[in-house]
């Protein structure tokens, strides 16, 4: 079974500055899809970015990108020039490409709670 | 676009009671799921369905049950709520295809079991 884990409870990061979230992941496919999910707040499930395992280039999405190191199994999220409406909690999630029992299904790490400090 | 609608947002249960969390979603997908969560860990999965009909168990399925009878809703039943079922329950639908890798996810609904 497939397995994420993100290192981090919490981080915190003055505002415009840059911050990096890690999530590593353990699985055995060879192709898979990785998504960033920011929960702020209100506890909605945002999707931030996503990341095809058989690319080799690097997600961006404005001012969060990934570095994503599939050798070594690591889904780093960046975020540059922080801002306040960045803080919530950040999830790393795995998903299979194969339909597993009919279904693709997501498997979430612990999450990241990021703070930004103005 | 309403997206992925949870009702109700919030409920408080005593301990033994029922309740039915109604999900919604106007998108066509053919898959739903449930997750919970709790503090300190990431989203689990409850039960899911890949169509009209089926459903399936995921993760931590015990003390819950499903159903989708029409394709647009996916209702997760507590048939006698215990204290450790309390937490956040978000339901989440999709579709299978080219550019079917995104999962889109309701706002949540608290449940408190006291």
């Amino acid at each position: 079974a497939q397995t994420v884990t993100q290192s981090q409870p919490e981080m915190s990061v003055q505002e415009a500055e840059t911050v990096t979230l890690s999530c590593t992941y353990d699985t055995s496919e060879s192709d898979y899809y990785l998504f960033w999910y920011k929960q702020p707040p209100s506890r909605q499930m945002i999707l931030v970015i996503r990341q095809e395992a058989y690319k080799q280039q690097n997600a961006t999405e404005n001012r969060f990108s990934v570095n994503f190191q599939k050798a070594a199994k690591s889904f780093s999220l960046k975020i540059s020039d922080s801002q306040l409406g960045d803080a919530a909690m950040y999830f790393c999630a795995y998903r299979s490409v194969l339909l597993i029992q009919g279904a693709q299904k997501l498997v979430f790490g612990q999450g990241t709670r990021l703070t930004i400090n103005p | 676009n309403a997206g992925v609608t949870q009702t109700p947002k919030f409920r408080v249960l005593k301990t033994g009671q029922s309740m039915t969390l109604l999900c919604a979603q106007d998108m066509n997908h053919e898959y739903m799921y449930w997750y919970r969560q709790d503090p300190g860990m990431g989203l689990r999965l409850i039960h899911y369905s890949v169509g009209e009909g089926t459903t399936a168990k995921g993760e931590v399925p015990d003390g819950y049950n499903v159903s989708r009878l029409k394709k647009q809703n996916f209702l997760l039943g507590l048939e006698s709520a215990a204290p450790s079922q309390t937490s956040v329950y978000f339901c989440a639908s999709s579709y299978v295809g080219i550019s079917g890798n995104t999962i889109y996810f309701g706002e949540g609904s608290w449940l408190t079991v006291v």
